[in-house]
């Protein structure tokens, strides 16, 4: 079963457009992180929510979850060939250590 | 740099061969993490350790064998796999209760 679904699974967009990238549950987490994960590496924190309704930018990247702690965004302004990835979210319970990974969006920025 | 280093970083091996990967955390964290990365699949948590003792097993087959001496190092031993083990295998950890995790690099794993 799988916890968490993002859209859209796979995104190709030009330098400089905006897009939105979703991360949707049907379960109430307690914390959601997102991820970038380059060919070859590990993923790599970008951020993590806690609070329903919150919002947190990192420069050209904004994060959003919902009020009700089942989903949040990630929307990108003035995409740029780095930002090229594969974007994942992840969500955890207050409850024990494991951490549930969403299926990823794979982002390619053309220049 | 993210604290967590993995060797090797790639591996190739028979289905015969025995071998271990390797991960330690520099973070001073207590809960430790395998997870497999297959192409076109989501991340699968393969193991958690959380202050040494295994936590969780994710009905991984025992031809995967985790091994954790203390808070900072984490082994993961492989004997007689299969092809579809190929894969991305990614380590990682956190502090026992905390929202995030920190993952290493990872290794590469082709079994021929």
């Amino acid at each position: 079963t799988q916890l968490l679904e993002q859209s859209p699974q796979f995104l190709s967009i030009q330098e400089g457009e905006n897009l939105t990238v979703y991360c949707n549950s049907s379960s109430v987490f307690s914390s959601l992180q997102w991820y970038r994960q380059e060919p070859g590496e590990g993923p790599v924190l970008l951020v993590t929510v806690v609070t329903g309704g919150e919002v947190k930018k990192l420069k050209r990247l904004t994060f959003q979850f919902g009020d009700a702690r089942k989903d949040s965004s990630l929307h990108i302004t003035a995409a740029q060939p780095g930002d090229t990835g594969l974007y994942l979210c992840a969500g955890a319970f207050n409850t024990g250590n494991q951490f549930y990974f969403g299926t990823g969006t794979s982002l390619t920025v053309i220049p | 740099e993210t604290g967590v280093t993995q060797t090797p970083r790639h591996l190739v091996m028979g289905m015969t061969n025995k071998k271990s990967l390797k991960c330690e955390q520099h973070l001073g964290h207590n809960a430790m993490y395998w997870y497999k990365q297959s192409a076109k699949k989501p991340l699968e948590l393969m193991f958690v350790y959380n202050f040494k003792e295994q936590t969780e097993n994710n009905s991984v087959p025992s031809r995967f064998s985790p091994e954790c001496p203390n808070s900072s190092h984490l082994f993961l031993h492989l004997h007689t796999l299969q092809p579809e083990d190929s894969a991305l295998y990614l380590c990682a950890s956190s502090q026992e209760g905390a929202d995030t995790q920190y993952f290493g690099p990872g290794t590469r794993l082709t079994v021929l």
